[in-house]
């Protein structure tokens, strides 16, 4: 399959902070990518996607940021609340194929 | 909307039997769906991707005998986990996607499979 790593496996970050989770990829062919919100015990849930003709695109509290250059992903979240807390997935494909996930971030808001 | 919904939610079953696991689209026909094994603490890993109407493809180190994929109907895909042994158990979940270029996937809650 293809690898789809993320740099920090835990970040805690106060409330109300803003929170950066960062995602690298390594198939240059991939040109949809989304990322993916899961808490414990349940599936993933969507936050927001891009695609590679794009770098960058915004959603209610989130950014997700586009770096083809690099093959880096990042997904931001404005006024991080304790609600928040959750393990996050950047996932990767290539025109509606196989989705692919990478390690995942452990995003911990501390009250 | 793409509401993807996934039963059961957890199952208990003693080695030697076999387990079924269904993976519904409710509101969107999907064409696609996928199934992924999650360990503890760790990331999805993509077993399958199944087209509805044909034979699913598997990913490789994958038993295809043993992870039985059914895809009969655009709502409804199944894995049947035969002859489940204790290092079968983990989290399963399904996804799936509509006939749209670059749908994201929709995801069920998963079934926590026990092996005792």
């Amino acid at each position: 399959g293809e690898s789809v790593g993320l740099h920090l496996p835990t970040l805690s970050v106060q409330e109300g902070d803003n929170s950066i989770i960062n995602c690298a990829y390594s198939n240059s062919a991939s040109d949809y990518f989304i990322w993916y919100k899961q808490e414990s015990g349940k599936g993933p849930q969507f936050i927001i996607d891009i695609r590679s003709n794009m770098d960058k695109r915004q959603g209610q509290r989130v950014t997700v940021l586009l770096n083809k250059t690099v093959k880096h992903l990042s997904l931001q979240i404005a006024a991080t609340q304790p609600g928040d807390s959750a393990v996050y997935f950047c996932a990767e494909t290539n025109t509606g194929n196989q989705f692919y996930f990478g390690t995942g971030t452990s995003l911990t808001v501390i009250p | 909307g793409a509401v993807v919904s996934q039963h059961p939610s957890w199952v208990i079953c003693k080695s030697g039997t076999s387990v079924k696991i269904e993976c519904r689209s409710l509101d969107f026909q999907a064409t696609t769906m996928f199934w992924y094994r999650q360990f503890p603490k760790q990331s999805l890993m993509l077993m399958a991707t199944s087209n509805e109407g044909s034979k699913a493809t598997y990913e490789q180190g994958v038993e295809k005998d043993k992870f039985l994929i059914n895809h009969a109907s655009l709502t409804l895909s199944t894995l049947t986990v035969t002859s489940a042994h204790p290092e079968d158990s983990s989290f399963y979940i399904c996804s799936a996607r509509g006939r749209w270029d670059n749908s994201p996937l929709h995801f069920g809650n998963g079934t926590r499979l026990t092996v005792t």
